[in-house]
């Protein structure tokens, strides 16, 4: 099966524009995460979709951010106006059960956002 | 409190000798997993090993084992017989439902270093 997959997989911006990133998950799950690595520090949880619903956003980190996932398949995270402090790489994980903590997230190979 | 502690920013080792890597967690909830997530160069994040809660005995794939300890709450990933390839971040991650709805938290890495 096709894995998680990410696009792009790198975009420069400066700051004060506007960059989309997309998320296509493995076909028949219903979850989807975005996480978020700024350089150097954790790995940080920003939001859960389930089906097309945003189920949790509490790592959103502003306004700034924006999430969707129309038609519960694929998702985008669009980040407006863009600031430096975003810069990091942006995965995306989706996995098939919800309320299951031995369920893995299957990962895609992120996006390496920079903002100059 | 920090739920995921890995306390190896960095860890080097010898071409076909056994590595540890150090992990513990915190939660009150009973019933939880615990992940390890091997991160390349390339960036993709690559799930490894799985170890339940409620499992008898450590989990095992292939060259990767989990050296589960229940009571002091720790989950060391256990890699035999390194290789190249396996230099890399190893990041530790745990589902737990007590307040995190299942978000998988991420631990904060091990870079590892395999020595020809």
């Amino acid at each position: 099966e096709a894995g998680v997959t990410q696009f792009p997989s790198h975009s420069v911006i400066e700051k004060g524009q506007t960059v989309t990133l997309r998320c296509d998950p493995i076909s028949g799950h219903d979850n989807l995460y975005w996480y978020r690595r700024v350089m150097g520090k954790e790995i940080k949880f920003l939001l859960h979709f389930v089906k097309e619903s945003k189920q949790d956003e509490s790592g959103m980190p502003n306004n700034r951010f924006l999430a969707e996932r129309t038609g519960g398949t694929y998702s985008t995270l669009k980040v407006q106006p863009a600031e430096l402090e975003d810069s990091g790489v942006y995965f995306c994980a989706s996995s098939q059960h919800q309320g299951a903590y031995n369920s893995p997230l299957h990962f895609g190979n992120g996006t390496r956002l920079t903002v100059t | 409190a920090q739920k995921i502690t890995q306390t190896q920013p960095g860890m080097f080792v010898q071409e076909k000798e056994a590595v540890t890597l150090d992990c513990t967690y915190d939660t009150s909830d009973p019933s939880y997993g615990l992940f390890w997530y091997k991160q390349p160069s390339s960036g993709e994040m690559i799930f490894l090993i799985y170890q339940g809660s409620y499992d008898q005995q450590n989990a095992t794939e292939g060259r990767y084992s989990l050296n589960f300890q229940k009571a002091r709450k720790s989950a060391n990933l256990v890699i035999s017989a390194s290789q190249l390839g396996d230099s890399a971040m190893y990041f530790c991650a745990m589902r737990d439902s007590g307040g995190s709805n299942y978000k998988l938290t991420f631990g904060k890495g091990t870079l590892l270093t395999v020595n020809p």
